[in-house]
């Protein structure tokens, strides 16, 4: 079955000070993963996918399949960067299965 | 505004009382998706659709819950005598077919079963 697993409901940091997310999952096959972002007041969106290895608004994340984790990361965090953040996983083709949830708060 | 739109945005009804929730998705995403949302919780999987066939249901979709995408279009998602339980924001997605496919997200439905 699949399942992901984010074990920090709340996280806080300074403005300027790292940030990481953490993100765990079981599945036996090869996962699409990605992390979605909810600002407040706003609907759920896409931040980034492992596929792309991209980085946007300066945040990454690596797909490591030892250790079963697509942690976030963002070196500098930003006051604009609060928000509830979301792991999902997919199965090729098929439906979206999403963690619980870091809510991240940057303290001025 | 042409991204996932759902209405109504909020629905107060009493316990016992039959609800409808309407998902337009982005016109050409054949993939639509249902979730559900309390408080505390990530989106849960409730139901998709490829066009108007619906692929997958899961376990958390009693009997009282149908959906339905007649025309591959829009979709609607129907709660029979409702509980305080079904109390949740709702939650519609679209997108396209396909590896790594994002998927876009309405602004939900909240319903309070009262």
């Amino acid at each position: 079955a699949q399942r992901v697993t984010q074990p920090e409901k709340l996280l806080s940091v300074f403005k300027g000070a790292p940030v990481e997310l953490k993100c765990n999952y079981s599945y036996s096959g090869s996962p699409e993963l990605f992390w979605y972002v909810q600002y407040s007041r706003q609907r759920l969106q896409l931040l980034l996918r492992h596929i792309s290895r991209e980085s946007i608004k300066g945040f990454t994340a690596d797909l490591n399949k030892g250790e079963t984790s697509f942690h976030l990361k963002k070196p500098f965090a930003q006051e604009e960067d609060s928000a509830m953040y979301y792991c999902a996983l997919r199965r090729t083709g098929n439906q979206f299965y999403f963690g619980t949830g870091t809510s991240l708060t940057v303290i001025p | 505004d042409t991204g996932v739109s759902q209405n109504p945005r909020h629905k107060i009804t009493k316990r016992g009382q039959n609800v409808t929730f309407r998902c337009d998705p982005i016109s050409e995403h054949n993939r639509l998706y249902w979730y559900r949302q309390t408080l505390g919780q990530g989106p849960e999987f409730l139901t998709y659709f490829q066009n108007e066939a619906q692929l997958e249901k899961s376990r958390l979709l009693s009997d009282r819950f149908s959906a339905e995408r007649p025309k591959g279009s829009f979709s609607t998602l129907e709660i029979q005598r409702t509980e305080q339980g079904d109390s949740a924001m709702y939650l519609c997605a679209s997108s396209l077919t396909g590896a790594n496919t994002e998927a876009f997200f309405g602004q939900g439905t909240r319903l309070t079963v009262v």
